[in-house]
């Protein structure tokens, strides 16, 4: 299976919103709406941002939020602040019931 | 507060076997609402999905990693194990085990995960 395509990086500065698209096919995002997004900081874990393509865990921020549009599933952080540097990953089940995650995307706030 | 913690050696030898477990605490794993999974990555690399285990056993694995992974579970010790055989230097990676919501399936919580490095 392949991987999901995400940008390699986004960039913008404080207080400004950026948007992360996350590509697959009709076999992965275009056909379920099983799409999460993790957050990772260096050294540390994933952590879930976002569920259900548009869904927020407890514990997520509000600026984060979700959609999707055909193959293409998009993540949207709001009000950027320098904690939200980062690498953001997308993830989605698939027909062959099995997960892929996105390449990833380093996001840099300046 | 679920707690999942990875435990194996740190260094294997390349051809041999890799060998994780994921002790799973604050829960059971026999709960029908989970599947349990193992997750990968590089050093400054992304994530790579490995597989899935559910209580009953039934798995899923990746495609390009099928041949050479097994993973199991133990419901009496609540842990669930990685075998990977065959290894070369690109199965060097961090390795993470995760719980898995059945549906919609995303990941909720994840170990600290720990890295494997195959060498000689």
């Amino acid at each position: 299976q392949s991987a999901l395509t995400q940008p390699a990086s986004v960039s913008a500065s404080p207080g400004q919103s950026i948007t992360i698209s996350c590509t697959g096919t009709s076999s992965d995002v275009g056909g379920f709406n099983y799409v999460s997004w993790y957050q990772q900081h260096p050294g540390k874990a994933p952590k879930l941002m976002i569920y259900d393509v548009n869904e927020r865990p407890s514990g997520a921020s509000n600026r984060f939020s979700g959609s999707k549009s055909g193959n293409t599933a998009s993540l949207t952080i709001s009000g950027l602040q320098a904690e939200d540097e980062a690498d953001y990953y997308c993830s989605s089940y698939t027909s062959s019931s099995t997960l892929v995650f996105g390449g990833g995307t380093k996001l840099t706030v300046l | 507060q679920v707690q999942l913690q990875e435990s194996g050696p740190g260094l294997v030898k390349p051809s041999q076997t890799l060998s994780l477990t994921c002790t799973v605490s604050g829960g059971s794993i026999s709960s029908g609402s989970y599947y349990w999974t193992w997750i990968r990555q590089p050093a400054g690399k992304g994530l790579e999905w490995i597989g899935r285990i559910y209580t009953s056993g039934r798995t899923n694995y990746n495609p390009s990693l099928k041949s050479r992974v097994t993973i199991s579970i133990d419901t009496s010790k609540n842990q669930f194990s990685l075998k990977l055989t065959s290894v070369t230097a690109a199965d060097t990676a961090v390795y993470y085990c995760a719980r898995l919501v059945v549906v919609p399936h995303y990941f909720d919580y994840w170990g600290q995960g720990t890295l494997v490095t195959v060498s000689s």
